[in-house]
C-alpha cells in the first residue's frame, strides 16, 4: 500500500470541530486530488491540485479547504461549515504526461462527526 | 458541466456467466473513460481504460467499448468469477481534468 497514503484510517470528531486530513505521495505526481464518498454514491470532487500553491474547486468544495505547500502533501480541512461532514474521503493523485491519465487513489479515511 | 450516468445500480449473476455495465456521459468534450473496481471499505483501483480515440479495449476477461457519437461505453466482464464481486464504477474526464463518477454498480457473483 506504498505510494499514496491517508491518515488516520478512522477519525471522531464532535461537530462544530474543524478536523484535518492527511495525504502523502510519494509518487512524484504532479496532481492531487479529494474526493468525498457516501454510501452507496459515487465519488465526488472536493479540491484538485495540479502545481504546488495552486489548487481549484471541485463540484462540493462549500465547507472544505485545502494547502498544497509541497508536491507530495495535500491536506484537506473539514471546516465546521460543512453541513453533512460524516464521510468516506479519498485522496488521488496522477502524473501529468498525456501517456497516462490514471488517478491513483489512497486508502481512504473514514471521518464520522457526532 | 459532465454528468455520467451508470447502470445497472445493482447485478447478480451465476460465476460463469458474463457481466455488462453501462455507463452514458453528457460532455462531448470528454476523452477518458476509465472503469474502477472498490471492493468494501478498501480503495478504487483501475481496471481498464480507454480513450476516445479507441473504439474498443481487452484486457483478458475485461474488455471496455465506447461509442463517441452516442457518448455512452461499457464494461464487460466474462467468465464471471466470486472474486469479481465488488462495486464499479465508470468515470470521465477531458485529459487531466475533473474526473466525473458514475453512481456505482454492486456486482454479485453467485458461485
Amino acid at each position: 500500500d506504498g505510494g499514496i497514503t491517508q491518515s488516520p484510517k478512522y477519525l471522531f470528531r464532535k461537530e462544530g470541530q474543524n478536523v484535518t486530513l492527511s495525504c502523502e505521495q510519494n509518487l512524484n505526481h504532479d496532481a492531487m486530488y479529494w474526493y468525498r464518498q457516501d454510501p452507496g454514491q459515487g465519488l465526488r470532487l472536493i479540491y484538485y491540485s495540479q502545481i504546488v500553491n495552486d489548487f481549484q474547486k471541485g463540484d462540493i468544495a462549500e465547507g472544505y479547504s485545502v494547502s498544497r505547500e509541497k508536491k507530495e502533501s495535500f491536506p484537506l480541512t473539514v471546516t465546521s461549515a460543512q453541513k453533512n461532514p460524516t464521510a468516506f474521503y479519498l485522496c488521488a493523485s496522477s502524473i501529468l504526461v498525456t501517456s497516462s491519465y490514471e488517478q491513483y487513489f489512497g486508502p481512504g479515511t473514514r471521518l464520522t462527526v457526532t | 458541466g459532465e454528468n455520467v450516468e451508470q447502470h445497472p445500480s445493482t447485478l447478480s449473476v451465476q460465476e460463469g456467466d458474463s457481466a455488462v455495465i453501462k455507463c452514458t456521459y453528457s460532455d462531448s468534450a470528454s476523452n477518458y473513460f476509465p472503469w474502477y473496481k472498490q471492493e468494501l471499505g478498501k480503495r478504487p483501483q483501475l481496471i481498464i481504460d480507454i480513450r476516445s480515440n479507441v473504439g474498443e479495449k481487452k484486457d483478458q476477461r475485461i474488455a471496455v467499448t465506447l461509442n463517441k457519437t452516442a457518448k455512452h461505453f461499457s464494461l464487460h466482464i466474462t467468465e464471471t468469477q466470486p472474486e469479481d464481486s465488488a462495486v464499479y464504477f465508470c468515470a470521465a474526464s477531458i485529459g487531466w481534468g475533473k474526473l466525473t463518477f458514475g453512481q456505482g454498480t454492486i456486482l454479485t457473483v453467485h458461485p
